[in-house]
């Protein structure tokens, strides 16, 4: 499987601040993923990081809240935008198999205070 | 509204016995079935994946799948304190034409004690 490289692995921010993740895959993908992982909480799909194209985003998260990028089949980013204490959690960019398995990057820890 | 149902534990299971794992989905157009294992503090990992109905071993684990019934499970045989983790499932409503992103039950948190 693709190796998957993420930063930052954790990061402490403002309020009202924003922060941007990296993905890195060292091979070229066609299916990026991000995903959120809230305390004590199983993985919430967030968007699908589409290459050339807008992101598809799942019911309850906005383009506005959580900018993607996505310019190339290796590299997406991931941005948390005004953040508040609600969005402390890990972030995890994953890529997916044609067989649908998915294989994940180790995770961005953020804290909001 | 897709949904996945799992137990969230803890499930404590002695070491060296058969740890199962229980996951239903709301989705009959499920088709392909996966297991997840998620130690404290990391990334989730990919252990099973299942396509078709019946049993699929791999080493000391096995996955069952009954999609009449809409279930699936996880057997861990000869359970290990390595083995204590939460362990997630995710099925998937195409069976090709590229990954789709995966709707996650809640996890089973499991602890085999020495």
């Amino acid at each position: 499987s693709a190796v998957i490289s993420q930063k930052p692995s954790r990061d402490i921010c403002q309020r009202g601040t924003s922060l941007t993740i990296q993905c890195q895959v060292d091979s070229q993908v066609t299916m990026m993923f991000w995903y959120r992982q809230q305390p004590g909480q199983s993985l919430t799909l967030i968007a699908t990081a589409n290459q050339g194209s807008e992101a598809t985003y799942e019911s309850g998260f906005v383009i506005d809240k959580f900018p993607i990028s996505r310019p190339n089949l290796t590299f997406s980013t991931l941005t948390v935008s005004n953040m508040s204490p609600e969005d402390s959690s890990i972030y995890l960019c994953s890529v997916g198999q044609r067989t649908g398995e998915l294989f994940f990057g180790e995770g961005s820890r953020l804290t909001v205070l | 509204q897709k949904e996945v149902e799992q137990n969230s534990g803890p499930l404590s299971v002695p070491e060296g016995a058969i740890a199962s794992l229980n996951c239903t989905y709301s989705d009959r157009g499920s088709q392909s079935f996966f297991w997840y294992r998620q130690y404290s503090g990391k990334s989730p990992e990919l252990i099973m994946s299942i396509y078709s109905n019946g049993d699929k071993e791999d080493g000391r684990f096995t996955a069952q799948l009954n999609k009449a019934s809409q279930y699936v499970s996880l057997l861990i045989r000869d359970s290990q304190p390595s083995d204590s983790a939460t362990y997630l499932c995710a099925p998937r409503l195409y069976s090709g034409g590229g990954a789709d992103g995966l709707t996650f039950g809640k996890g089973t948190h499991l602890i085999i004690q020495p």
